[in-house]
């Protein structure tokens, strides 16, 4: 069975730092691309970013571009966001999602999302 | 930027009867490899969102067949045979054919 844990969520002051970590089991994690979609408190859903099963590929929503890291390590079978310049808008419950398939791989676009973690919340404030 | 438009943005349903949830882009999904890449997701009430839809018109595992996708291009649809207390909640769309955009949402109740 797919299980996808995420920590590290908190509260965190305007311009701080906090990295959120995924664990993941029941599956082969390198063999699939992973990412982070997050929820506003009483919003709909914003895809944060991606990575493909090497980690070598990654992608960001314009909002996160150039402060936020997608990373996986796959010796330890876990997915990580580095965030850095937190700003109020980033408060948001964080999931990580199972792609059904490595986008690096077969080479195309893919939503398909899988698998979905129970989240972490992180809230910027001051 | 893709942007996926939604309608309507609520609605509110007897067991037993039809829904349909409209979503529309902002640009053609459809690739250059022939794939639409489309998809629906229900969040229900405290859960996490669940894939129904991928590619337009294909259940995901588990998805009951009363759960229907259409459409092409631009225009797609998302349609509720019978619709069952179960399936309160929200429903997205989603592209993927440039990065990654949500709609805004659809909110299910069951009259």
């Amino acid at each position: 069975e797919v299980q996808l844990v995420e920590s590290g969520g908190g509260l965190v002051q305007p311009g701080g730092s906090l990295r959120l970590s995924c664990a993941a089991s029941g599956f082969t994690f390198s063999s699939y691309a992973m990412s982070w979609v997050r929820q506003a408190p009483g919003k709909g859903l914003e895809w944060v970013s991606s990575v493909g099963g090497s980690g070598t590929t990654t992608y960001y929503a314009d909002s996160v571009k150039g402060r936020f890291t997608i990373s996986r390590d796959n010796s330890k079978n876990t997915l990580y966001l580095q965030m850095h310049s937190l700003r109020v808008e980033d408060t948001a419950v964080y999931y990580c999602a199972k792609y059904g398939e490595d986008f690096e791989r077969e080479a195309r676009p893919s939503g398909l999302f899988d698998s979905w973690g129970q989240g972490t919340l992180l809230s910027v404030s001051s | 930027d893709i942007v996926m438009t939604q309608t309507p943005l609520s609605l509110s349903v007897t067991p037993g009867q039809p829904a349909s949830i409209s979503c529309k882009s902002s640009q053609s999904l459809l690739h250059s490899d022939g794939k639409t890449y489309f998809y629906w997701y229900l969040q229900k009430p405290g859960q996490s969102p669940q894939l129904l839809i991928y590619e337009v018109s294909n259940r995901f595992s588990g998805v009951p067949d009363r759960f229907s996708g259409s459409g092409s291009g631009t225009d797609f649809t998302l349609k509720i045979s019978r619709v069952e207390a179960e399936d309160v909640g929200i429903y997205y769309c989603m592209q993927a054919i440039q990065l990654i955009t949500f709609g805004q949402g659809t909110r299910l109740e069951i009259k």
